[in-house]
């Protein structure tokens, strides 16, 4: 029973560039959360999808980010026009429920955005 | 607004002794509470998790105290191995009701063992 899949794991993006994080949710997880990990800071949520649906975007900067979770295929964090300031970790995580009934989540090895 | 802090920052504790990383959270709203533990290089992996119904929870040589009153939880990790290095996250969430479902982070607990 694979985990959470994100690819790649390393990406090197120079300033202007685009970036674009997959993740492939647990085996019967409908429900895809991604997190932010800057140097020695916790993880900070970005985005909360459902199949189709953000459900909360509240942590998403205003601007250049964008996630999507279609319908068929992995979710995908979108980062337009790449800035230094968004080099960091970005965790994938994903749960069977809303995460309303058990809080659990399951999270992938992340993707280490570097930009130069 | 750091709606969970954790302490300490860093913490070194040598072989058999026993860890200790309090966690204190604003939101009365919250209900579920767990501990995350991280490697180099690896994601976050639950550790342990708890509910504000019970006041500990015990799996193995991991405890989690609760106290609902104080709004504060902390996790001990006993007989400490070496292998247990390692950043520790708590984290809480509303799991009932209208909100975010998205676990809040604490800063994390960069934990050594010193053999």
């Amino acid at each position: 029973n694979a985990g959470v899949m994100q690819n790649p794991r390393h990406l090197v993006r120079r300033r202007g560039q685009e970036a674009r994080l997959r993740c492939s949710p647990m085996k019967g997880h409908s429900h895809v959360y991604w997190y932010r990990q800057l140097p020695e800071e916790g993880l900070k949520f970005m985005v909360y999808l459902q199949k189709e649906n953000i459900i909360d975007e509240s942590g998403m900067p205003k601007e250049r980010f964008s996630a999507e979770f279609p319908k068929e295929g992995p979710s995908i964090l979108r980062i337009q026009q790449v800035v230094r300031g968004d080099s960091a970790a970005y965790f994938c995580a994903s749960s069977r429920t809303s995460g309303r009934n058990t809080g659990e989540l399951f999270f992938g090895e992340g993707s280490r955005l570097t930009v130069l | 607004q750091q709606q969970v802090k954790q302490s300490p920052q860093s913490l070194i504790v040598q072989k058999g002794g026993i860890s200790i990383i309090n966690c204190a959270y604003e939101n009365t709203a919250f209900d579920y509470f767990p501990w995350y533990q991280q490697f180099p290089g690896k994601g976050p992996a639950l550790l342990i998790a708890i509910r504000p119904d019970v006041s500990e929870k015990k799996e193995g040589r991991f405890t989690i105290s609760f106290n609902k009153s104080a709004k504060q939880f902390s996790l001990h990790i006993m007989d400490s191995q070496p292998g247990d290095s390692a950043t520790y996250f708590c984290a809480a969430s509303k799991t009932g009701g209208g909100g975010a479902d998205g676990l809040t982070f604490g800063k994390g607990t960069h934990l050594i063992i010193q053999p």
